[in-house]
């Protein structure tokens, strides 16, 4: 089946830093990417959607600047947290998928682990 | 407003036991249905996938039922085991774009 990788799968910063999480289809080409964050004992709260090449489209509510996506080929994105803090604090899962459209299926990467400290 | 609801939010059943999830919808317009497993601390693992003409499906002990008109899905485990433990997330797609609306989950724990 298709796999999607994530790096790092865990990370701890200072408070003010950034830090960036990288998303990886390896062995499918991604059209799409997804970026969503989960919360202890909550379900997966979407982000941003990314298109290769393209700029990403952000869900209201999530700060564009502050959350940098970058889709730069068809097989990796980057979501950079920037001046990150105690309240960014979360599990964050990209999502890749072949073709744009509800019957293309989305392959979930294993998540990184954000702690700011 | 498209909302996924599943219930009970949390079920612990005895090893070997089988036991069955509930998932009901308002996702319009509908395109399918998936049944994910969520390990604590990993993504999700897609189970099963239904589009609306199907009302069921099997993935080895997993079996997703499907009714369109009512709106309802269910995931039936059987014979359960301990690395059944896990979250069980059920989403929706609409037909358009990649959006998908997710359920809650139940977590389950299944014990010795």
């Amino acid at each position: 089946g298709a796999v999607v990788s994530q790096h790092p799968s865990w990370v701890i910063c200072k408070s003010g830093t950034s830090v960036k999480i990288e998303c990886r289809s390896l062995d499918f080409q991604a059209t799409t990417m997804f970026w969503y964050r989960q919360f202890p004992k909550q379900s997966l709260m979407l982000m941003a959607t990314s298109n290769e090449g393209s700029k990403a489209t952000y869900e209201q509510g999530v700060e564009k600047d502050k959350f940098l996506i970058n889709h730069a080929s068809l097989t990796l994105s980057t979501l950079t947290v920037t001046s990150a803090h105690p309240e960014d604090s979360s599990f964050y899962i990209c999502s890749a998928s072949p073709g744009t459209g509800p019957t293309y299926e989305q392959y979930f990467g294993p998540g990184t682990r954000l702690t700011v400290t | 407003k498209n909302q996924v609801e599943q219930s009970p939010q949390s079920l612990i059943i005895l090893e070997g036991k089988n036991c069955t999830l509930q998932c009901n919808y308002t996702v319009s317009p509908f395109s399918n249905l998936r049944w994910y497993k969520q390990d604590t601390g990993r993504g999700p693992v897609s189970l099963t996938i239904m589009t609306f003409s199907e009302n069921t499906k099997s993935n080895g002990r997993y079996t997703a039922t499907l009714d369109a008109d009512t709106k309802q899905s269910s995931l039936h485990i059987t014979a359960s085991q301990l690395s059944d433990s896990a979250s069980y997330i059920c989403v929706v797609s609409v037909w358009a774009g990649n959006m998908l609306t997710f359920g809650g989950g139940t977590r389950l724990m299944v014990k010795p």
